[in-house]
């Protein structure tokens, strides 16, 4: 699988967007970005998940860029409740379904 | 919720003894996954199955064992409990392709080794 970078912390005004890059240059042209979260003692959560064009759900957008190298996930108006760190994940397609291979992630920290 | 029950949430156990923990999901998916995480480590993938009686090795395996001789419940065994397996443990299930490739997260056991 392809390696993901991301920024270790980040923080965010509440109410503002919240813009958190990551990067997957080696990304192979079968690989999705999946996005995860995990608030303090909690399971991690699914956010959003895309190949090469642009997602949005009821939680978040996903803006992939055009060479599909880096992508940034947007938390359009961000509540003291989407503190969490933020997993980038791109994942490759086996016989055993889809493992995820998590990095150390972006500890996202909105402030009041 | 994604119809995940891990069992037990937390326990304490001594160093040399066995310890079994239980994820069962209501979802009928196909993969089940057991997760450890660890300070400065991130997630890692212990064991996987992708359907009764088929389980493999992830990328921390030693020490452990698993089993699943029903679609809904995945066993993860520790033959022999070590202070270094003092950790949360994360089962994991996905529906594959078919439903979107999605892999959703249980609450997590908190296991304790002294």
């Amino acid at each position: 699988d392809a390696k993901t970078t991301q920024p270790p912390s980040m923080d965010c005004a509440e109410g503002r967007a919240a813009n958190l890059p990551c990067n997957h240059s080696t990304i192979s042209g079968n690989e999705y970005v999946y996005w995860y979260r995990q608030i303090h003692s909690q399971g991690p959560q699914y956010i959003i998940h895309g190949l090469k064009n642009n997602e949005t759900n009821e939680m978040a957008s996903l803006i992939i860029t055009e060479d599909r190298k880096s992508s940034t996930l947007i938390l359009p108006h961000a509540t003291l409740r989407d503190t969490a760190v933020y997993y980038c994940i791109v994942r490759a397609f086996n016989n055993a379904g889809n493992m995820l291979t998590f990095g150390g992630g972006t500890r996202l920290m909105v402030k009041p | 919720d994604a119809g995940i029950t891990q069992s037990p949430r937390h326990k304490v156990t001594e160093t040399g003894t066995p310890v079994t923990l239980r994820c069962h999901q209501t979802e009928n998916h196909r993969y089940m996954y057991w997760y450890r995480q660890d300070p400065g480590h991130g997630l890692r993938l212990i064991h996987y199955s992708y359907g009764v009686k088929d389980t493999d090795k992830g990328e921390v395996s030693d020490g452990y064992s698993v089993s699943r001789s029903k679609t809904e419940d995945f066993l993860l065994t520790l033959e022999s409990a070590t202070s270094s397996q003092t950790s949360v443990y994360f089962c994991a299930i996905s529906g594959g392709r078919q439903l979107g490739n999605t892999i959703y997260f249980g609450e997590g056991s908190w296991l304790t080794v002294v």
